[in-house]
């Protein structure tokens, strides 16, 4: 069973740019989250999607923005970079969101650099 | 924001029991307590939740007290593996309610 999967691993911005980053779910998973780590901090919450549909979304201005694909597999967008963005960006994978309790199962993360 | 405090950090003898507080006094009826931890570089790991009885799993106990207000997360036999940041989290058993993070506690385990 495959995990999840993240890439790039690694990634450096300047301001005003876009930035893409990838997730691919666990095998079986139908719902990805998406989270931000600052250095020091804990991952805050941005959006859910599950299949294919935006399925919650948390204190994130519109620039951050996303998509699910049939697979499953996910991307998240960042528009108009700002220093403050610069983080470790967690995807996490889980199962049917009808369950009672859904494991989040979360990937290594990209660490993005905004200078 | 979190709904729980930790202390920042805590050290463990290797092979000690490592037993992390956290205090949730606002924790709601439906809501069940969650931990999870991160080791440096990789994404957080579930280890155990629950509702009002204590819990037991591969990973770890978990003593929830009466009123429900705090808990601890108790590693048996911690080994320099678990040195980590270990987050309390509470959370409606609903679906997929995002977690909610606070800052956690950061166990070392020392040799």
């Amino acid at each position: 069973e495959t995990g999840v999967t993240q890439s790039p691993t690694h990634l450096i911005k300047t301001r005003g740019q876009q930035v893409t980053l990838r997730c691919s779910s666990q095998s079986g998973h139908n719902t990805v989250s998406w989270y931000q780590q600052a250095l020091g901090q804990g991952p805050q919450f941005i959006f859910q999607y599950y299949r294919e549909e935006e399925n919650g979304r948390g204190n994130f201005p519109p620039r951050f923005s996303g998509l699910q694909f049939p697979n499953y597999s996910s991307e998240l967008n960042v528009n108009a970079l700002e220093l403050d963005d610069s983080a470790l960006y967690l995807c996490a994978s889980s199962p049917d969101s009808g369950a009672a309790h859904n494991e989040q199962f979360f990937g290594p993360g990209t660490r993005l650099t905004v200078l | 924001d979190a709904k729980t405090t930790q202390p920042p950090s805590m050290d463990c003898a290797e092979g000690r029991a490592a037993n992390l507080l956290c205090n949730h006094s606002t924790i709601s009826g439906n809501e069940y307590v969650y931990w999870y931890r991160q080791i440096h570089s990789q994404g957080p790991q579930y280890i155990i939740h629950g509702l009002k009885n204590n819990e037991t799993n591969e990973m770890a106990s978990l003593i929830i007290t009466e009123d429900r207000k705090s808990s601890t997360l108790i590693l048996p036999h911690a080994t320099l593996r678990d040195t980590a940041v270990y987050y309390c989290i509470v959370r409606v058993l609903s679906g997929n309610t995002p977690l909610v993070f606070g800052k956690g506690t950061r166990l070392s385990v020392i040799a």
